[in-house]
């Protein structure tokens, strides 16, 4: 079946440090790939995706890749800042499986000053 | 502000009653589901729709019931709360189910749900 699995939390970093956040997937056929954040207090915005191998998405300094080979898609940024404290959900939309996103558990990122 | 409004943002039931969570949007989106978030487990989907009239399970729907009478409205009934239902639940919307990969979907900020 399709199922998504990220690294624990709380990932706690300081303001500049870079941030990786694992992410790996199984899946039937080429599924699309998502990064969502939470803020706290609020519900969920779509930060990246990719919808094919090699796809490399990216939004306000995160970068992600759609790695078929090792079935990835691990978040990273070069320089994390205080506002990028958040809960960072990896998700996985099954192929024709329009109906549903298979969400992992979510990672915790807090970055202080 | 557009988007997707959930009411109310917190509750607490007691074992055996029952409520209605609210969802409405204004973006004239076709498709719009119900996740809960339970710690440790991510999102899980519990009923969608892909338009006015058409309602589907999906992955936990046991205890719950949707009607979508209006493009605009998607509520969710709780027949008989249960502690297990203790959850937070968020409604998201997008403008067509194969939009998922264009838009990715929108999310309303939730309801804490607690019963006793």
């Amino acid at each position: 079946g399709n199922s998504v699995t990220q690294m624990e939390g709380p990932v706690t970093l300081s303001e500049e440090a870079f941030l990786t956040i694992n992410c790996t997937y199984t899946a039937t056929g080429y599924p699309s790939l998502f990064w969502y954040v939470q803020y706290p207090g609020e519900g969920l915005q779509l930060l990246l995706k990719a919808t094919k191998a090699d796809d490399k998405g990216s939004n306000k300094g995160f970068e992600a890749t759609y790695r078929k080979e090792t079935t990835s898609f691990h978040l990273e940024k070069g320089s994390v800042q205080v506002s990028d404290s958040a809960v960072y959900f990896c998700a996985l939309g099954p192929p024709g499986g329009y109906n549903k996103l298979i969400f992992g558990a979510g990672t915790r990122l807090a970055v202080h000053p | 502000n557009a988007g997707v409004t959930q009411t109310p943002k917190f509750q607490v039931l007691k074992t055996g009653q029952s409520m209605t969570l609210q969802c409405a949007q204004d973006m004239n989106h076709e498709y719009m589901s119900w996740y809960r978030q339970d710690p440790g487990m991510g999102l899980r989907l519990i009923h969608y729709s892909v338009g006015a009239g058409i309602t589907d399970q999906g992955e936990v729907p046991n205890g719950y019931n949707v009607s979508r009478s209006t493009t605009e409205d998607f509520p969710l009934r709780l027949l008989s709360a249960a502690p297990s239902q203790t959850s937070v639940y968020f409604c998201a919307s997008s403008p067509g189910r194969e939009d998922r990969d264009t838009y990715g979907y929108t999310f309303g900020s939730g309801t804490r749900l607690t019963v006793v």
